[in-house]
């Protein structure tokens, strides 16, 4: 149980488009998602956090015009980077938690890799 | 402010070795502690917390608030160890945000 899936596991774009990252609990409901940014051989950076039903919560410095998030139901969050430049290059990666079993825990999504040309 | 350090990244060792990885955090109030796993090509996956006070796989990890410590052991190392690690903290907020260290490799060689 407590599996996260996050859609499409690499995406390769031209620079100035927007692209959708998906991220979806499939046998919980969560409560909370989160979205991480990676950078090669560095650490998960928390990007924001969304509670469903209501706006996310942006760490300091993260532009929240630049990567949009949808948190509308309880199984699904998006992340919109918009207008991609070859800087948004990098690994993305969801979190989620809520539920009985899962609530104290954080479970991950597999990442998406972003390319920017 | 809330910090996570792990001062190696990389940490080899041959199999059947101890294995102690370092995580020191600052945090002003009473946090709570993580270790995280990343095997190859694999997802992230939460190995362990401090308030379960349990041993996964072998390994234990012991909160030290003295010393703002929480080091990840294993008495003898095995080469499907040999994973990145990573140390989370998660405040008293409510937000149940966690703050990752950089990271540390572990190799456990034949």
């Amino acid at each position: 149980g407590a599996v996260v899936s996050q859609h499409p596991s690499r995406v390769i774009c031209k620079s100035g488009t927007s692209v959708k990252i998906e991220c979806r609990s499939l046998d919980f409901q969560a409560t909370t998602m989160f979205w991480y940014r990676q950078f090669p051989k560095q650490s998960l950076m928390l990007m924001a956090t969304s509670n469903e039903g209501s706006k996310a919560t942006y760490e300091q410095g993260v532009e929240k015009d630049k990567f949009l998030i949808n948190h509308a139901s309880l199984t699904l969050s998006t992340l919109t980077v918009t207008s991609a430049h070859p800087e948004d290059s990098s690994f993305y990666i969801c979190s989620a938690r809520g539920g009985l079993a899962t609530q104290e825990t954080q479970y991950f999504g597999p990442g998406t890799r972003l390319l920017v040309l | 402010a809330q910090r996570v350090t792990q001062p190696e990244k990389l940490l080899s060792v041959f199999k059947g070795a101890p294995v102690e990885l370092k995580c020191n955090y600052s945090y002003s109030g009473s946090p709570e502690l993580f270790w995280y796993v990343q095997y190859s090509r694999q997802r992230l996956q939460l190995l362990l917390r401090h308030i379960s006070r349990e041993s996964i796989k072998g390994f234990t990890a012991d909160l030290n608030k003295g010393e703002t410590s929480f080091h990840l052991k294993k008495p003898f190392a095995q080469e499907e160890d040999s994973a990145m690690y990573y140390c989370a903290l998660s405040g008293e907020d409510s937000s149940y945000k966690l703050i990752f260290g950089s990271g540390t490799r572990l190799l456990v060689r034949p």
